[in-house]
């Protein structure tokens, strides 16, 4: 069985710095193919791309947010990391991880429960 | 930055067929995924590789591509089906993924 859960603090500062921790289970990020994506969604607006970690540590991240991005994984945890630096009232979103199968094509299809993250001094 | 457009809304009577489009210049090179979304809850994929169905997903829900457009279709409209709907696929380098704008769906 397949699950993802995003964890991380509720509310966090203008300027400082936004960790939050995907903790998942029922597959492997050493497995070939095996992607965990990070996708956000601001209080009724679109979903938002963020960043992509592959099995092979091979990292991808939105052109416009790339700046302010880190993804990083820990596979004997099975465990992936956001780090998003500068943090904006217009960053407050909730956060989804989710896994993705890029090479076969498969689409998002397992998402954690996501994460409110309130920007606000 | 690459970006894929739907419709903000489509309303459909109960029974009757639903068509929500997403378009987008590199469609024909990638593949495209439909998600369905409802208040307060994660996305919950539908649709993927154009026309693919997960299992567990109704067989009212298919998709089509034809060039630059995709579109997800579902057939025979449940009033459970009212919900947003998000087209995702990946620029023509396949290394940045995308979300359309969304599609709220209204069963009248």
């Amino acid at each position: 069985q397949v699950t993802l859960r995003e964890s991380g603090p509720a509310l966090v500062k203008p300027t400082q710095t936004l960790t939050l921790t995907c903790t998942f289970s029922g597959f492997s990020l050493s497995t070939s193919g095996m992607c965990v994506s990070w996708i956000r969604q601001p209080p009724g607006k679109a979903l938002e791309w963020l960043a992509l970690i592959d099995w092979d540590d091979d990292k991808y991240y939105s052109t416009s947010l790339k700046t302010r991005l880190t993804i990083s994984k820990d596979t004997s945890k099975n465990q992936v990391v956001l780090t998003m630096t500068n943090m904006d009232p217009v960053d407050t979103a909730t956060y989804y991880c989710a896994r993705i199968l890029a090479v076969a094509g498969t689409g998002f299809d397992y998402w954690g429960q996501g994460t409110l993250v309130t920007v606000s001094s | 930055s690459y970006e894929l457009t739907q419709p903000p809304s489509v309303s459909v009577s109960p029974g009757q067929t639903a068509r929500i489009t997403c378009s987008g210049d590199a469609l024909p090179k990638q593949y495209a995924y439909w998600y369905q979304q409802k208040p307060g809850q994660a996305p919950v994929l539908v649709i993927y590789k154009d026309s693919e169905r997960p299992s567990g997903i109704p067989e009212r829900f298919s998709g089509s591509s034809s060039g630059t457009t995709v579109t997800l279709t579902i057939s025979g409209v449940q009033a459970e089906d009212e919900a947003d709907y998000y087209c995702q696929s990946a620029d023509s380098s396949g290394t940045s993924w995308v979300f359309g704008g969304g599609t709220k769906l209204t069963v009248l």
